[in-house]
């Protein structure tokens, strides 16, 4: 099974509206992060937002918010007010932590390709 | 802002070359990480660091594969005979504690011909 599923491959949205790119995650393990990043045309990885999960809320950074469902597995991106400039490939990725060395993979989805249209 | 560099930007070589990939990780950040994105695909893990030793390494990370930290500032990757199928960005990675954020660098992207 997936570890992290991205089911939407390609978005469209119109400037100024806000939108949620998906994420479900698969995992045993009680203490885990969830991450999304973007990565735009020329191919740098970028931080966007953090979740853990024993966070009791959930994640905002600016105009990201994460919109964490333990019970469903789930880790939504929210972006609002979009611009121009947010039209790049989206990931999202969990670590697991699973040992004692602390240094955990990040595992990624496959990724949804944002287009903002102005 | 501190940031992960890499270098170089882009390598071409011919198939059976070594290369090697260089990374400057983020000054105080002690856990380090490589990735590799094969065009039009996922980003995976290749191996983690930690106080001078691989901390895991998935299948890709095989024996033509090898990190080293050669002095305190640069963390490297280095491909001993390249094939075709290693074509891809590399990225570098660094954190500062093990459970924190890993913050990437540019990427090296490898042509091998």
């Amino acid at each position: 099974a997936q570890k992290i599923t991205q089911t939407q491959p390609g978005m469209f949205v119109q400037e100024k509206e806000a939108v949620t790119l998906d994420c479900t995650y698969d995992t045993s393990d009680p203490s885990y992060g969830l991450f999304w990043y973007k990565q735009p045309s020329s191919g740098e990885m970028i931080f966007l937002i953090y979740q853990g999960s024993y966070d009791q809320q959930n994640a905002t950074e600016g105009r990201y918010s994460l919109n964490f469902q333990k019970a469903r597995k789930s880790a939504n991106l929210v972006i609002s007010a979009s611009q121009l400039g947010d039209s790049a490939m989206y990931f999202c990725a969990m670590r697991e932590d699973i040992s004692n060395f602390g240094n955990e993979k990040l595992t990624f989805g496959t990724g949804t390709r944002l287009t903002i249209i102005p | 802002e501190p940031e992960v560099t890499q270098t170089p930007s882009h390598q071409v070589t011919q198939m059976g070359q070594e290369v090697i990939l260089r990374c400057v990780p983020i000054s105080n950040h002690l856990y380090f990480y490589w990735y590799r994105q094969i065009l039009g695909q996922k980003v995976e893990f290749l191996v983690s660091f930690y106080n001078n030793e691989i901390s895991e390494k998935s299948e890709i990370f095989d024996d033509q594969f090898s990190v080293e930290r050669p002095d305190g500032s640069n963390f490297t990757l280095k491909i001993r005979s390249t094939k075709l199928e290693d074509s891809a960005m590399y990225f570098c990675a660094s954190s500062e504690m093990g459970l924190e954020t890993q913050y990437f660098g540019p990427g090296t992207r490898l042509l091998v011909l």
